[in-house]
């Protein structure tokens, strides 16, 4: 069966380290990858696509990699600062369907 | 000027009850998404509908049901409600069209609690 698999323990970092968050997955063939941000009580926002064919994808402090053969994205920050904190989730989906289905998400903290 | 908005916010509510959830998105997009987030905080796709197509996750049962008006709304509908239903339900839209990017827009969620 399809899995999308995120570290269910949170990550907390001290401010100013680079956070990495793994989202691993198995049984797809993504045609692309995203991640979002959630924050307590509010509705999931996009952060950063990343296709099948890229390897890699930056935006700002966020940067993202994907790998199909280890079947595996990394989203890093960067500069963390506690306002970082929040769970995020990745999503694939599927040439066929284009729907996303989401990870559990993994919640990280950033202390000051 | 709020891009996907949903109503109520919060909704408490017996068993056996019949529910609707209401949403709404302001962005010209051709598809819309009904998700639910259990208290585990999965996030799983229930419904996903554009002008063409509805496509329902199979494991969502028939007393759910979405209803569009038109493009821009995508409404839920619980007939019976159950325990297992109290959840967060998340309304999104997204542009399947040429410039695709596939970014959803989530609404705020409507927490939806059975008693």
């Amino acid at each position: 069966s399809q899995k999308i698999e995120q570290n269910s323990e949170a990550l907390n970092i001290q401010e100013g380290k680079t956070a990495t968050l793994t989202c691993n997955y198995t049984n797809y063939s993504p045609a692309y990858l995203q991640w979002y941000r959630q924050d307590p009580g509010r509705g999931p926002v996009f952060l950063l696509l990343i296709r099948e064919n890229e390897k890699e994808k930056r935006k700002e402090r966020l940067k993202v990699t994907f790998d199909t053969t280890l079947k595996q994205s990394l989203f890093h920050i960067t500069a963390s600062q506690p306002a970082d904190s929040a769970t995020y989730l990745c999503a694939l989906a599927s040439g066929g369907s284009y729907i996303p289905t989401f990870g559990r998400g993994t919640s990280l903290i950033v202390h000051p | 000027d709020t891009a996907v908005s949903q109503t109520p916010k919060y909704l408490v509510t017996q068993m056996g009850n019949d529910k609707s959830i209401k949403c709404e998105q302001n962005l010209g997009h051709d598809t819309m998404y009904w998700y639910k987030q259990d208290s585990k905080k999965f996030l799983k796709i229930m419904f996903s509908y554009n002008n063409k197509e509805l496509i329902i996750n199979e494991t969502v049962p028939n007393r759910f049901s979405p209803k569009s008006p038109d493009k821009a709304h995508l409404n839920l509908h619980i007939n019976s409600l159950e325990l297992g239903d109290s959840a967060v339900y998340f309304c999104a839209s997204s542009d399947l069209g040429d410039k695709n990017t596939g970014e959803l827009f989530f609404g705020e969620g409507s927490r939806l609690t059975v008693l």
